[in-house]
């Protein structure tokens, strides 16, 4: 079963408006991070945020991350065309090896 | 910036054949692994390896071998193809617990 789940599945908002999307997982983890992927392409790594870390912030990308509720939202704002592309969690097992587990992702869909 | 490439981005091969599928980076990375994305199923992690000739097996490695003979290049063995591994591939490095970086990915397609 997936260690991170995405929730929603697929998003669409408007040009300027700030995207919400969640992960939830059910292991306790080394760290979680959030990557990007444009359609047909490689994924492009974002954030990383530590299990003792609760809040981090880059550019326009804000990630929290609550341990006791396992879970994490990555929350975009002001919204642009090309920030249109598939958003995945990835989760760093505590006492594991460098491997991450990925859920299925959340596609955004910004309308210009 | 640290950069992964992968050997081809399209790829058509026929059933039985023997495929490889080559990644280098170019940052010293010690660490190196090989998924296949499907839709509805995500990424899902084949091998990995954390050192020259040294590997270990992901979730899903029936089928498939791997080479690591120098730091940066991964190679990913397909013995002998079948259609169920029409597949994106994606090949990553990374330092130790830090983010990956990916390269572009491999669209393989088994006919």
């Amino acid at each position: 079963s997936q260690q991170g789940e995405e929730d929603p599945q697929a998003l669409s908002i408007q040009e300027g408006e700030n995207a919400t999307m969640n992960c939830s997982y059910k292991t306790s983890i080394n760290n979680l991070q959030w990557y990007r992927q444009n359609s047909g392409r490689g994924l492009v790594h974002l954030i990383l945020i530590r299990s003792n870390e609760r809040e981090k912030h880059s550019g326009r990308l804000r990630v929290t991350l609550d341990t006791s509720k396992k879970s994490s939202s990555l929350l975009i704002t002001a919204s642009r065309a090309a920030d249109t592309a598939s958003y995945f969690c990835a989760t760093a097992l505590q006492g594991g090896s460098e491997k991450l587990v990925f859920g299925k992702g959340t596609k955004l869909t910004v309308n210009p | 910036d640290v950069k992964v490439t992968q050997s081809s981005r399209y790829l058509v091969k026929r059933t039985g054949e023997k495929v490889f599928l080559e990644c280098v980076q170019d940052m010293d990375h010690e660490n190196m692994f090989w998924y296949r994305q499907d839709p509805g199923l995500g990424l899902r992690l084949i091998y990995f390896s954390y050192d020259v000739k040294m590997k270990e097996k992901g979730d899903i490695p029936e089928g498939y071998s791997v080479s690591r003979e120098k730091k940066e290049r991964f190679s990913l063995i397909l013995e002998s193809a079948s259609t169920n591994q029409t597949s994106m591939y994606l090949c990553a490095s990374s330092l130790t617990r830090r983010g990956y970086t990916f390269g572009s990915g491999t669209r393989l397609t088994v006919v």
